[in-house]
């Protein structure tokens, strides 16, 4: 069955610090792996998805993700966070074709200090 | 950009009445999905819906819920008699042959 851990529940980091959340994840097949990012109250945003490729995936906000196969991480990072980007993030996992169901990490929270 | 869109954005509801969850997926897309996320916690799935049969449903998905997809276009999620843990953000998707899962912004349900 496929999973997805986010090892980090919570994450503080200063503004303009770098930032790495991690992510593991479990598949029995070629995994489609996405970034999601979440403000209070609000719906899903799509940071960046990988399904092949370049192992180093750009997406929106300035974030990037490194796809590493052997570890099975998703890992998302950022050179500089901004007070703007204190909210929610999750990582899934999916299938590239089919009707295969997203699956949900627990989630990481950052909060940014100023 | 195409948007998946979802009606109404809050729906309070007394326990015990059905409720009905619309959703507008993209109209090219094939496979549609509905999630549940209480609040603070993880998005889950609920069902998918292919073909104009559920694919695939999770333990949530009891025989108080339905999905239906009437006309081609709207993708509903219905509540047969709510209960106070329903309360929860409801996410449809919809997603094309070899592409990523859309999100809807969600309908936020609240069960009083």
């Amino acid at each position: 069955a496929q999973s997805v851990t986010q090892p980090d529940i919570h994450i503080t980091v200063s503004e303009g610090a770098s930032l790495e959340l991690r992510c593991n994840y479990s598949y029995g097949a070629t995994p489609y792996l996405f970034w999601y990012v979440q403000s209070p109250g609000q719906g899903l945003q799509l940071l960046l998805k990988y399904f092949s490729g370049d192992t180093l995936v750009q997406g929106i906000k300035g974030f990037e993700a490194e796809f590493k196969r052997s570890q099975s991480s998703f890992n998302l990072r950022k050179p500089s966070v901004h007070w703007s980007d204190a909210a929610e993030y999750f990582c899934a996992v999916g299938a590239f074709q089919g009707a295969q169901k997203l699956v949900f990490g627990q989630g990481t929270r950052l909060t940014i200090n100023p | 950009e195409p948007e998946v869109t979802q009606t109404p954005s809050h729906q309070v509801t007394q326990m015990g009445q059905e409720v009905i969850l619309r959703c507008v997926p993209i109209s090219n897309h094939l496979y549609f999905y509905w999630y549940r996320q209480i609040l603070g916690q993880k998005v889950e799935f609920l069902v998918s819906f292919y073909n104009n049969e559920i694919s695939e449903k999770s333990e949530i998905f009891d025989d108080q819920f339905s999905v239906e997809r009437p006309d081609g276009s709207n993708f509903t999620l219905k509540i047969r008699s709510t209960k106070l843990e329903d309360s929860a953000m409801y996410f449809c998707a919809s997603r094309a042959e070899l592409a990523g899962y859309t999100f809807g912004s969600g309908t936020r349900l609240t069960v009083v």
